[in-house]
């Protein structure tokens, strides 16, 4: 089993739709990071998180370190959205992560 | 603007030739790290460093080595050792908030 766990691995949306990427993780890592890496490759970090809830624009990302898990919401998801979305738990001074959602938004 | 420059952005080797890729950042970040990316697969950690002069293997170090002589600079040969050096390599660096800022990347293709 994997440290770091994403779902879905492949999300199709129409322009405006709500979309959730899930992640979960294993016992040990202290905060999650939620990324973005476009076609280019470059990576974006998008949010840190160890407890609650973060809002960046159209962004919301949530932790439930209960549960061990976060989601990564965007509300009316626009085409300049496809890109592929990555959770990465932080354990020890380290990054582990997830293998990333490939999300393609059509207008 | 602070960040991470990479360098080149594509680079062909032939096989059996060392490459070495850089890396260098003006965020004043004392840790550095060279992540390696294969299609399906997570981002896999090669070398880390937490300071200047001082490095430490990651998850799959075989066929690469570092140095960190200078506090901006993360340069990561990839030596003839590696078997299938081929793949997408990434920079990152991370301060004290512990965010971590992220190069676009370098693609390597051995021939």
């Amino acid at each position: 089993k994997n440290e770091v766990e994403q779902s879905p691995q492949n999300l199709t949306a129409q322009e405006g739709e709500f979309i959730t990427i899930n992640c979960s993780y294993s016992v040990g890592i202290s905060a999650l990071h939620w990324l973005q890496q476009h076609p280019g490759g470059g990576i974006v970090s998008l949010f840190m998180l160890s407890s609650g809830k973060k809002k960046h624009g159209r962004l919301i990302a949530t932790i439930n370190i209960q549960e061990k898990h976060s989601s990564l919401h965007i509300t009316a998801s626009h085409p300049r959205d496809s890109a592929v979305y990555i959770c990465a738990g932080r354990r020890g001074g380290k990054l582990i992560f997830g293998t990333g959602t490939r999300l393609q938004v059509f207008p | 603007d602070g960040g991470i420059t990479q360098s080149p952005k594509y680079l062909f080797r032939k096989e059996g030739q060392n490459v070495t890729l850089s890396c260098e950042q003006n965020l004043n970040h004392d840790a550095m790290y060279w992540y390696r990316q294969d299609p399906g697969q997570g981002l896999r950690l090669i070398y880390y460093s937490q300071i200047v002069n001082d490095f430490q293997k990651g998850d799959i170090a075989e066929g690469y080595s570092v140095s960190r002589e200078k506090k901006e600079s993360f340069p990561l040969t990839v030596t003839s050792a590696q078997k299938n050096p081929t793949a997408f390599y990434l920079c990152a660096s991370s301060g004290t908030d512990y965010g971590y800022t992220f190069g676009s990347g370098t693609r390597l293709t051995v021939v």
